[in-house]
């Protein structure tokens, strides 16, 4: 199975209430990232922690990381309509290039 | 914008075509990465390239044939293709693990 994977697959909250998605992964990784995708569009890059640190915010994000239980969280705070996409997360190994391997994502969708 | 450019946006082609799908990064960086992504399945990795030479073929069939001029410049050649190849595929590039998406060609193989 894969390196990272999400939790749930699918979340639907109205809008101005937080929403918590959860990853967890198998191997020993460099650092981890969150990535959104709105429908039928590209990956955008939204915060990365690094192996060694164990909470970062951006804006309306914040993402735990807990190397010992090899999972993170992500938690968007008062949230909105346009916060509606997929959210993944990806694992940060170590190769003879920078290797991420993503997860297959958490569908949020956040009702006006 | 991410910086990462992919052309066309859309592609309709039939078994026998050959066709290419362009991306241009104006980063600066020196990884460039080519992903499949279907429907209801993970992000699928195909190819690599770090500093224009291929690190890493993902076990991708032969109708797929990736081609790296520059660091700033990378194409993914079709021919022959399936219908169950029908899916976003999306270039990045990278640098430190961090990835850039482009927007992705919407593929539909008739």
């Amino acid at each position: 199975s894969q390196q990272g994977e999400e939790d749930p697959q699918a979340l639907s909250i109205q809008e101005g209430e937080n929403a918590t998605m959860n990853c967890s992964y198998k191997t020993s990784i460099n650092n981890l990232q969150w990535y959104r995708q709105n429908s039928g569009r590209g990956l955008v890059h939204l915060i990365l922690i690094r192996s060694n640190e164990r909470e970062k915010h951006s804006g309306r994000l914040r993402v735990t990381l807990d190397t010992s239980k090899k999972s993170s969280s992500l938690l968007i705070t008062a949230s909105r309509a346009a916060d509606t996409a997929s959210y993944f997360c990806a694992t940060a190994v170590k190769t003879s290039y920078d290797k991420v391997i993503f997860g297959p994502g958490t569908s949020l969708s956040v009702i006006p | 914008e991410t910086g990462v450019t992919q052309t066309p946006r859309h592609l309709v082609m039939g078994m026998t075509n050959k066709k290419s799908l362009k991306c241009e990064q104006h980063l600066g960086h020196n990884a460039m990465y080519w992903y499949k992504q279907s429907a209801k399945k993970p992000l699928e990795l195909m190819f690599v390239y770090n500093f224009k030479e291929q690190t890493e073929n993902n076990s991708v069939p032969s109708r797929f044939s990736p081609e790296c001029p520059n660091s700033s410049h990378l194409f993914l050649h079709l021919h022959t293709l399936q219908p169950e190849d029908s899916a976003l595929y999306l270039c990045a590039s990278g640098q430190s693990h961090e990835q850039y998406f482009g927007p992705g060609t919407r593929l539909t193989v008739t």
